[in-house]
């Protein structure tokens, strides 16, 4: 099945620091890639869609200058958290599917579970 | 777009226990999927299911379209069972998956 890589799984950084989170397609390509955000005991929350060679498209009170995303390529796609506070804690997760299948199955990584002190 | 229910939200069995998850779907869906989250929180693939039925060893589920739900069944549970279930849905146009808040299922030895 479709292999989605998502680095790093956890990282811990100091209040006002940038963090990156790199998801990767390892065996097919994917125009369109998805991030979300997790709370504790909580369902995926939408963040963001990363849409390759163009602006990504964000959700309804996701702030675009604190989560930057690109989407460089059609195997990669980043979210850089900006300027980290302990509120952006937090669980997050990117999603892919195959382009050009019909289905559209979305494949999740791993997660990346963000600590800011 | 379209809103998500499942029940219940959260289910206790013994080892060996059988169960159903619901998965209620307010507008029709073209694209539905089941999905377990294991405790280091990984999202597993389950199913993509936006209609009829389906079997994965232990595990089938069906949707029934016209009425806007899907069933997983589990039987003879085991303890790596556990964890968060989701359906997730996407209705028309719409290119976004929409989740429900899970069910966390617990199986004891």
């Amino acid at each position: 099945g479709a292999v989605v890589s998502q680095h790093p799984s956890r990282v811990i950084c100091k209040s006002g620091t940038s963090v990156k989170i790199e998801c990767r397609s390892l065996d097919f390509q994917a125009t369109t890639m998805f991030w979300y955000r997790q709370f504790p005991k909580k369902s995926l929350m939408l963040m963001a869609t990363s849409n390759e060679g163009s602006k990504a498209t964000y959700e309804q009170g996701v702030e675009k200058d604190k989560f930057l995303i690109n989407h460089a390529s059609l195997t990669l796609s980043t979210l850089t958290v900006t300027s980290a506070h302990p509120e952006d804690s937090s669980f997050y997760i990117c999603s892919a599917g195959e382009a050009g299948l019909a289905k559209n199955i979305q494949y999740f990584g791993a997660g990346t579970r963000l600590s800011v002190l | 777009g379209i809103q998500v229910e499942q029940s219940p939200p959260d289910l206790i069995l013994q080892e060996g226990a059988n169960s159903t998850l619901r998965c209620n779907f307010s507008d029709s869906v073209n694209n539905l999927q089941w999905f377990h989250q294991n405790p280091w929180g990984q999202l597993i693939n389950l199913f993509y299911i936006p209609s009829g039925t389906k079997q994965n060893g232990r595990l089938s589920a069906t949707t029934v379209a016209t009425e806007r739900y899907s069933l997983l069944y589990i039987s003879s549970s085991q303890t790596t069972d556990s964890g968060v279930y989701f359906c997730a849905g996407k209705g028309g146009s719409n290119y976004k998956l929409t989740f429900g808040k899970g069910t966390l299922l617990t199986v004891n030895p």
